[in-house]
């Protein structure tokens, strides 16, 4: 059974850009979350999707957005980048959604702004 | 106060030692708790899970809760170097909530 596969996994974009990541979850799974890691803050929730509605929102700026597609897809988007959006992007998949159930990761898009 | 708390280390165990692991959480209405490990570079993979007050034992880990003190912990027996990473406690509610991780560096 394939896991949950992120892409890109590596990139680079300049202040003032925007960029969307990718999100696949494991099959039969959906809800999907999605996390911000940086060394200073850990991990924190962005925001959850079930069967495309979101579900629930963490303390993000509304720069950061997301949406999920009927196939529980989703995707996750950062306007305006800020050299503080550098960071390590989680998605993660649960079978009915977070609350009460264990999610499982994606190896992660790493985003570097300059 | 953040939701949850956990030494940052680095802990340093000898192999084959016990390294043990804390965290507290300030949501007394927490239901599940999470340990996950993080090896440098790499997403955090699930260990184990743990419900119920009282320990849950799963091969060479232990969980350990107690909700009355607000207090989850992980006992890895027979430390292995390959045991060295970081190891996130997870709380969850409508959210995950992570603690920030404690290092572990079990020595050769």
């Amino acid at each position: 059974k394939a896991g949950v596969t992120q892409t890109p996994r590596y990139l680079i974009k300049t202040r003032g850009q925007q960029v969307t990541l990718s999100c696949s979850p494991i099959s039969g799974h959906r809800s999907v979350s999605w996390y911000q890691q940086t060394p200073g803050q850990g991990l924190q929730f962005l925001f959850e999707y079930f069967s495309e509605t979101q579900r629930n929102k963490g303390n993000f700026p509304g720069r950061f957005s997301g949406r999920q597609f009927s196939n529980s897809r989703s995707e996750m988007n950062v306007s305006t980048l800020e050299l503080g959006d550098s960071a390590l992007y989680l998605c993660a998949s649960s079978l009915q959604g977070v609350y009460g159930n264990t999610i499982y990761f994606g190896e992660g898009s790493w985003l570097t702004v300059v | 106060q953040k939701e949850v708390e956990q030494n940052s280390g680095p802990l340093s165990v000898p192999e084959g030692a016990i390294a043990s692991l804390n965290c507290t959480y300030s949501d007394r209405g927490s239901q599940s708790f999470f340990w996950y490990r993080q090896y440098s570079g790499k997403s955090p993979e699930l260990i184990m899970f743990i419900y119920s007050n009282g320990d849950k034992e799963d091969g060479r880990f232990t969980a350990q809760l107690n909700k009355a003190s607000q207090y989850v912990s992980l006992l890895i027996r027979d430390s292995q170097p390959s045991d060295s990473a970081t190891y996130l406690c997870a709380v969850n509610g409508n959210q995950f909530y992570f603690g920030t991780g404690t290092s572990l560096t079990v020595i050769p």
